[in-house]
Formats: C-alpha cells, sequence, structure tokens
C-alpha cells in the first residue's frame, strides 16, 4: 500500500511557465516532507522541505505549499527552466522528522521545453 | 567534493556470485541509510546506521543482505549469492541526527546488473 502518491509520471511545461508537481499521502503520522530532484545516473538531490506546522516554504524558485487536511503537498517551481529537467521525487517521514527512514512517491518527471 | 561518495558506480554480475558496495556519508554525518532503486519506482529503505550501530532494517533486506558500519564512518552493503531481482540502483544518504530537521543527503549510487 502505497503511502505516498505522485499520480502524474510525467508534466511536460514551457520554459517561463510554472510547474506544478503534486503528492498525496495517507499516513497522518508524516510531518516531514521533502522533495528531491533525480538526474539519469545519479543520485537524488535535495531541493526543499517543509515541516507539518508549517503550510509553505519558499527557497528561490521552488516554493512547497502543505495542505495537511487534505493530505497534500505540490513543489511550484517558477520560472521554470531547461535545466529543471529531471524526475521529481516527493518524501515523508514521521516522529518529529528523525526518524529511520524516508518514504518515497514513485517520482514524477517533468520536461521543460524552450 | 565533501559528499557522499559511493564505490563503484556500475557492478556487472553473475546470478549467483557474491557483491559488496561501500558508502561514504558526508564527514560529520552519524546516520547512514541504504536504499534501493528500482525502474519507475521511487527509492525503497533497505537499512540504516546510527553510529556504528544498525537500528533498522527493512522486510526487502532478505537474509542475503547484510550491512556493517564498522567503525561509525563509511558503510558496506553485501549482497551474497546474487539474483537477477537483486538488480537496481543501490542509493546510499547520510545525515545528521541533532540537526533539526534530518535531512537526508544521497550519493550518486551504485547501479548493479545481475545476469
Amino acid at each position: 500500500d502505497q503511502q505516498v502518491k505522485q499520480n502524474s509520471p510525467s508534466l511536460s511545461v514551457q520554459e517561463g511557465r510554472i510547474s506544478i508537481l503534486n503528492c498525496d499521502y495517507t499516513n497522518s503520522m508524516f510531518d516531514y516532507f521533502l522533495w528531491y530532484k533525480k538526474y539519469p545516473a545519479e543520485g537524488p538531490t535535495f531541493l526543499i522541505s517543509i515541516s507539518s506546522i508549517k503550510d509553505k516554504n519558499e527557497d528561490g524558485r521552488f516554493t512547497v505549499f502543505l495542505n495537511k487536511s487534505a493530505k497534500h503537498l505540490s513543489l511550484h517551481i517558477v520560472p521554470s527552466q531547461p535545466g529543471d529537467s529531471a524526475v521529481y521525487f516527493c518524501a515523508a517521514s514521521g516522529e518529529g522528522g528523525s526518524q529511520g527512514n524516508l518514504i518515497f512517491g514513485k517520482g514524477t518527471k517533468l520536461s521543460v521545453k524552450p | 567534493d565533501t559528499g557522499v561518495s559511493q564505490d563503484p558506480r556500475h557492478k556487472i554480475t553473475k546470478r549467483g556470485q557474491n557483491v559488496t558496495f561501500r558508502c561514504d556519508p558526508i564527514s560529520e554525518h552519524n546516520r547512514l541509510y541504504w536504499y534501493r532503486q528500482t525502474l519507475g519506482q521511487g527509492p525503497e529503505f533497505l537499512t540504516y546506521f546510527q553510529n556504528e550501530a544498525q537500528l533498522e532494517k527493512s522486510r526487502l533486506l532478505s537474509d542475503r543482505f547484510s550491512a556493517e558500519r564498522p567503525k561509525g564512518s563509511f558503510s558496506t552493503l553485501e549482497i551474497q549469492r546474487t539474483e537477477q531481482g537483486d538488480s537496481a540502483m543501490y542509493l546510499c544518504a547520510s545525515s545528521l541526527e541533532i540537526s533539526t530537521p534530518e535531512t537526508q543527503y544521497f550519493g550518486p549510487g551504485t547501479r548493479l546488473l545481475v545476469l
């Protein structure tokens, strides 16, 4: 049973426009959420995170929104750049953000077209 | 480069052989994690260490898999009697326990192909 779901396997966006990647989770005990970006043949690179006590966290072009009641989070990239083309993974953890493992979604492949 | 490093980056082996992978975490990080990623999936947790103690193992970690972190620094992951289903990317991550929130940083991975 998937606890973290990324229902869109792929997303295509024009350069300069906004990219919105979505993630849903089922476990209400999750209290820390992270987004990772992954290029082919490389390990995931940490992008941005959010604690469950917040509903928004912003870092440059990247903003993560958390809706706890809906158990939904989203990553906004604006403006999107061709170098943002990668697979984006949503991950979640529990127990105050300090626990044994992250639970990942299956990823969304973002393509930003020039 | 002070990031997480993994060796080798690629490994091709024949079914039934044993393989060993190494992970060197970020130097001040006391937690080290192993994950496995197959095509079309996100990384799946295998096991993690806090210093030299192995604190958690996933049910994915069959008895053919063993991991060690003898001095609380680098770690090794050994797979005995490899099977074709073991073909995957093996990822290592590290974190600093006392950081709030704790963020795991990943290495480049070791891609295993079992023929």
